[in-house]
């Protein structure tokens, strides 16, 4: 069965504190996604990867970057968490069809 | 750029009938079309896709229509259970880039027993 896992499913951070939010997938999609989930606002994309070493912003990148140095992996790095991350992070792969982790409840103090 | 306009409103149904939930796009007509369910604190879990070209597709209790003259999906749950209780958010591929989504903001929908 087809699985991405998040490395947490819940995060507390204090402000200006740099956090890293893991992501793998077990299936060998070339293509992952970060997105952020907000009440009322809907998924929205930050950064999504086609393939190892490869980056592309989103809609949203402003605060945030991402490593992938394997195919499977893929992290999202808040260089210095504020407030207004706090959020509900996804990452997802995909080949046709969006495959999403179970999500990161991310709060910033 | 797409806009996509889910009823943000709940939607409240008694057990048994059937529940339609309505995905209305701005701008050009996608390459196709995808639904998700998603529960609470839970990611999207993928349910049905149909293409630019087809009217319908089923699958058990589901079904989804797609209308490019009204710029609008319907998405059908016949005789909903209160285990169908969740979001429903609707994502459309652009024909131009089969990687770009757009995703609506969902429709809660609440099954009373």
């Amino acid at each position: 069965d087809v699985k991405v896992t998040q490395s947490s499913r819940y995060l507390v951070k204090r402000t200006g504190e740099k956090v890293f939010l893991e992501c793998v997938q077990d299936m060998d999609h070339e293509n992952m996604f970060w997105y952020r989930q907000d009440p009322g606002l809907g998924l929205r994309l930050i950064y999504f990867s086609y393939d190892v070493k490869m980056k592309e912003k989103g809609d949203i990148p402003e605060g945030y970057s991402v490593s992938r140095e394997k195919k499977e992996r893929f992290s999202l790095i808040l260089e210095s968490a504020s407030t207004n991350q706090t959020s509900m992070y996804l990452c997802a792969s995909s080949k046709g069809v969006r495959f999403f982790g179970p999500g990161t409840r991310l709060t910033v103090l | 750029s797409q806009k996509i306009e889910q009823n943000s409103e709940a939607l409240n149904i008694q057990e048994g009938k059937t529940a339609t939930l309505t995905c209305n796009y701005t701008n050009y007509s996608p390459a196709y079309l995808q639904w998700y369910r998603q529960d609470p604190g839970r990611g999207p879990v993928f349910l049905l896709l149909i293409r630019e070209n087809e009217k319908e597709k089923r699958k058990e209790r589901l079904k989804v229509t797609f209308d490019t003259t009204l710029k609008q999906s319907l998405f059908h749950i016949t005789a909903s259970q209160p285990a169908d209780s969740a979001t429903y958010l609707c994502a459309l591929v652009s024909k131009y880039n089969f990687n770009k989504f757009y995703f609506g903001s969902g429709t809660k929908l609440n099954v009373k027993p």
